[in-house]
């Protein structure tokens, strides 16, 4: 059973660079697509982007000048980098599995982090 | 901008059907699947249906997807208080090289 676990900073101020991990155990990352999503009372579920076992990436075209995602297959493990962070990126972070052949599809979840960005 | 439309609010009475739509356009529901999330709030989201109208192991088959031209629908049947939750649709979107549109959600209530 795959199991996703970000770890993150919680608290920000803004304009500063937003760093998150995410570590996969009980699987590989080889092999598979990897996601970055955010959910805020007001907006709802917003994808981020995918990174790749083999480091393809593809960003939501409203962060794209903002976001970076990396991964390192030797610490089964892939991050998001944010910068010039605002009020408006307060959200709940999850890293995701995509499900094989389906870009959409999500099947394994972390449980989140929360990040505050405030001054 | 591409968007997927779903209704913000839902309701319904145990043991009811209701059912959800999220509609989108030829560059999203219309050319590619859909796949649908239940999220209760604090918690991780959960796949619900994938690929249009497929539950994942371990979904009752109170659950059921489809789609039509460019509108998905999520139907729950026998609905139950633990089905109250945000439902959210999602889909490739095809345009700027390509990125994922999630719905707006919607927020089901179980009278």
């Amino acid at each position: 059973q795959v199991q996703l676990q970000e770890s993150g900073p919680g608290l920000m101020q803004p304009s500063e660079t937003l760093s998150l991990t995410c570590i996969v155990s009980g699987g590989s990352i080889s092999g598979y697509y990897w996601t970055w999503i955010r959910h805020s009372p007001g907006t709802g579920l917003e994808w981020i982007g995918y990174i790749s076992y083999n480091g393809a990436s593809k960003y939501n075209p409203s962060l794209r000048s903002r976001v970076t995602l990396s991964v390192n297959t030797s610490k089964n493990q892939f991050s998001l980098k944010l910068s010039s962070v605002t009020a408006a990126d307060t959200a709940v972070y999850y890293c995701a599995k995509m499900q094989f052949g389906d870009l959409s599809a999500f099947d394994y979840w972390g449980q989140g982090t929360p990040v505050t960005v405030s001054s | 901008q591409p968007v997927l439309t779903q209704p913000p609010s839902a309701s319904g009475t145990p043991g009811q059907r209701v059912t959800i739509s999220c509609s989108g356009d030829n560059s999203n529901v219309g050319t590619n699947t859909v796949n649908w999330y239940q999220h209760y709030p604090g918690t991780a989201p959960k796949l619900l249906i994938y690929t249009n109208d497929q539950r994942p192991s371990g979904v009752p088959d109170r659950f059921s997807g489809s789609k039509s031209g460019t509108t998905a629908t999520l139907a729950i049947s026998g609905l139950l208080s633990e089905d109250e939750a945000d439902y959210y649709c999602a889909a490739w979107e095809d345009s700027l090289d390509g990125y994922v549109l999630f719905g707006g959600g919607t927020k089901l209530t179980v009278l």
